[in-house]
């Protein structure tokens, strides 16, 4: 049973298209992430949210709208896709707010 | 000054030596911390948590905290082959959100 599953595992697409990552977590954690990773190596919080609210919205682009449906869903909307946006974004939960954090396997996305 | 300071290596150790590798962070009131694995084109993977000042053993690691100099670092001893990686410092910051902010990571290479 995976614990953090991201879909899809790899994403190809064309400039200015809008696409989704889909995040689930079946270990009853009440926090969620979203992280990038970027060509560099270096994983940056994008956003967290603790039993569904958002807490932590970093420096992100308007074109990156994440949501929460329930405590085990965290999903990643980007709209008008940029080169720039090209990374590897990893979903992550934690039981609480201040404990570890486990990660999905990530999403390569390639924006060409 | 950034938030969690790696460095980014690569840090080459012979089969069955001991890895050192060391971090700081720059917020004083941060209360976890954390090192993490990643495989190349893999997702970053929890080995070792620690809270206190000291040392924490488990297997083959050894964390060491000192939040007097803001420091943490992790040994491998018997180091192997397939300990080659990227080795991730994560730092709970003290702020509201606790966030989880992680270092650039240092590459372990071990030379068989």
């Amino acid at each position: 049973d995976t614990a953090v599953s991201q879909t899809p595992k790899y994403l190809v697409t064309q400039m200015g298209n809008d696409k989704s990552i889909k995040c689930e977590q079946n270990l009853g954690h009440d926090t969620m992430y979203w992280y990038k990773q970027d060509s560099k190596k270096f994983l940056k919080i994008m956003f967290s949210y603790n039993n569904k609210e958002l807490i932590i919205n970093e420096t992100v682009p308007n074109r990156f709208s994440p949501k929460s449906p329930d405590k085990a869903h965290l999903n990643l909307h980007i709209n008008s896709l940029e080169l720039g946006d090209s990374a590897v974004y990893f979903c992550a939960s934690s039981p609480v707010l201040n404990t570890e954090a486990f990660f999905g396997q990530g999403t390569r996305l390639t924006v060409v | 000054q950034k938030e969690v300071e790696q460095n980014s290596g690569p840090l080459s150790v012979p089969e069955g030596a001991i890895a050192s590798l060391n971090c700081t962070y720059s917020d004083r009131g941060s209360q976890s911390f954390f090192w993490y694995r990643q495989y190349s084109g893999k997702s970053p993977e929890l080995i070792m948590s620690i809270y206190s000042n000291g040392d924490k053993e488990d297997g083959r690691f050894t964390a060491q905290l000192n939040k007097a100099s803001q420091y943490v670092s992790l040994l491998i001893r018997d180091s192997q082959p397939s300990d080659s990686a990227t080795y991730l410092c994560a730092v709970r910051g003290s702020g509201a959100t606790n966030k989880l902010i992680f270092g650039t990571g240092t590459l372990l290479a071990v030379q068989p």
